[in-house]
C-alpha cells in the first residue's frame, strides 16, 4: 500500500511570509494528524482530523496556524505569518481510526527553515 | 499530564554489541505503549507495541521491548545491533479509551560504532 504522502520535502522562508505544506494520507484512513517536531524533540500534535471534522486543535496555535481536510481525504496545513520559532519538520500521520489500537503511519515530513 | 521520559539523549554502542533504550512514563491508567524510529530526512516507522497480555513484545527488525507495569517502564532492546540501526528512538504512549493521541518522548539517538 501506498504510504503517506506530504509535499514540500524541504521549504525556506522569511519570518513573517507564509507556507502551506499538503498531506495525502494511506486510501481509507478516516484519522490524520499534523504534528510539529522541532529539532531535538519528540513530535507534538498540532490537530487531528476524523474525516473532515476537527477531533482535537488544544495545540494548534490558532493566530497563526490553521489546518483543513475538506473532503475528508487531503489536508493543508498552512502558517501565516511565520515566526522564527516554527523552524521545524512538520509530519503528517493517518490511522484506520480514532481507537487508541491502531498505529499511526507517518510521512516522511517537510523541514522547514524560517530565516 | 501524561508524560514520556527518555533519559538517554545519545546512546553510542559498538556494532555486534547489545543495547538498551529507556523509557519511563507518567499516566493515569497503563496506557498503549509504542516505540517509533526515525532516520535521517524520513518518517516515523513503528517498531513494536504494547497492548495487553505477554509484557514482553517482540517487533520488527530484531527489536523488543519489556512493559514494567511497577516501573512505569517500557524499555526497547536488541541482543546484537548492527550498523544500520543507527538512528533516533522515540517511546510513545497512548490512552486506552477511544482517542488516539500519542505523547512522544524527546527521543535517543542511536551511534553504532564498527
Amino acid at each position: 500500500e501506498a504510504g503517506v504522502a506530504q509535499s514540500p520535502r524541504y521549504k525556506i522562508i522569511e519570518k513573517r511570509q507564509s507556507v502551506a505544506f499538503w498531506c495525502n494520507p494511506i486510501s481509507g484512513h478516516a484519522t490524520l494528524y499534523w504534528y510539529q517536531q522541532i529539532l531535538g524533540q519528540g513530535p507534538k500534535l498540532l490537530i487531528q482530523f476524523q474525516n473532515n471534522g476537527v477531533v482535537d486543535d488544544s495545540q494548534l496555535p490558532k493566530d497563526r496556524f490553521s489546518a483543513e481536510r475538506l473532503k475528508g481525504v487531503d489536508s493543508t496545513l498552512k502558517i501565516q505569518p511565520a515566526k522564527l520559532e516554527d523552524s521545524a519538520v512538520y509530519l503528517c500521520a493517518s490511522s484506520l481510526g480514532q481507537i487508541s489500537n491502531q498505529p499511526q503511519h507517518f510521512g516522511d515530513g517537510t523541514r522547514l527553515s524560517i530565516l | 499530564a501524561q508524560s514520556v521520559t527518555q533519559p538517554d539523549i545519545h546512546i553510542t554502542v559498538s556494532e555486534g554489541a547489545s543495547l538498551e533504550l529507556r523509557c519511563n512514563y507518567s499516566y493515569g491508567a497503563t496506557p498503549y505503549l509504542f516505540w517509533y524510529v526515525q532516520s535521517p530526512g524520513q518518517g516515523l516507522q513503528l517498531l513494536l507495541k504494547y497492548f495487553s497480555g505477554d509484557t514482553l513484545v517482540q517487533g520488527i527488525k530484531g527489536f523488543e521491548a519489556e512493559f514494567k507495569r511497577s516501573q512505569s517502564s517500557f524499555n526497547l532492546r536488541k541482543p546484537s545491533v548492527h550498523w544500520s540501526d543507527a538512528a533516533e528512538y522515540f517511546c510513545a504512549v497512548g490512552p486506552r479509551e477511544y482517542g488516539n493521541k500519542l505523547v512522544f518522548g524527546a527521543g535517543t539517538i542511536l551511534r553504532v560504532k564498527s
